[in-house]
């Protein structure tokens, strides 16, 4: 089957640097997207990884290791906008997107 | 620039009613789709169209149905309305399609089915 799993919830003070996993299983790897989505608002794009490596993006970075099935976003000298929640996807072999139910980030003063 | 508007922004419903929920785009994407999100699961996908006139059947399809008449509109309706359908939906857009570019979301239309 296909999965996606990440944290359901984490917290990190203001300033500090915070990493959100996510792995994955699925028949086949297409890609790997990031998305910001605060409170009663809607998704935004952060990030796409097709290959392995970082990908770095102002304070955000976005990391990929196919063969572990396993991406993490960074986000460094958090802000207190920065408490929202963040979103897995991928593409499969069919290029279908699969969605992580999100990690809820809370940013303490 | 307006992007994707979503309207109604909330709406309680009574069960077996019908409902339309409007997506207009002026982005000119090719690609539109709808979403539900509920707790504790990610973005399901319900309907899809990747240009005007065609449309597809996603994750979740039982109970929505959608048209394409034109490049801009993308309305989603519920004929008869049930309470598993109370969930936040969310219209979306991409110039290349979902699984290799970009969405660009709308501010979604939270739906309650009593």
């Amino acid at each position: 089957g296909q999965n996606i799993d990440q944290p359901t919830e984490m917290t990190a003070t203001e300033g500090a640097i915070v990493q959100i996993n996510c792995t994955y299983q699925t028949s086949g790897f297409n890609g790997l997207f990031w998305y910001q989505q605060h409170a009663g608002e809607a998704p935004t794009f952060l990030s796409y990884n097709v290959l392995d490596g970082l990908e770095e993006k102002g304070r955000f970075s976005s990391f990929l290791s196919r063969s572990k099935g396993y991406s993490y976003l960074l986000l460094k000298e958090l802000q207190m906008k920065d408490s929202a929640s963040y979103l897995c996807a991928l593409t499969d072999s069919n290029y279908q997107l699969i969605w992580g139910a999100g990690t809820k980030l809370i940013i303490k003063p | 620039t307006a992007g994707i508007t979503q309207a109604p922004t909330s709406q309680i419903l009574a069960a077996g009613r019908s409902m339309t929920l409007r997506c207009t785009q002026d982005m000119r994407h090719n690609a539109m789709y709808w979403y539900r999100q509920d707790l504790g699961l990610g973005l399901r996908l319900i309907h899809y169209s990747n240009t005007a006139g065609t449309t597809g059947k996603g994750e979740v399809p039982d109970g929505y149905s959608v048209s394409r008449a034109n490049t801009d509109d993308f309305p989603l309706t519920l004929a008869s309305a049930v309470p598993s359908q109370t969930s936040v939906y969310f219209c979306a857009s991409s110039a290349s399609g979902e699984s290799t570019g970009e969405l660009f979301f709308g501010e979604g239309s939270r739906l309650t089915v009593l």
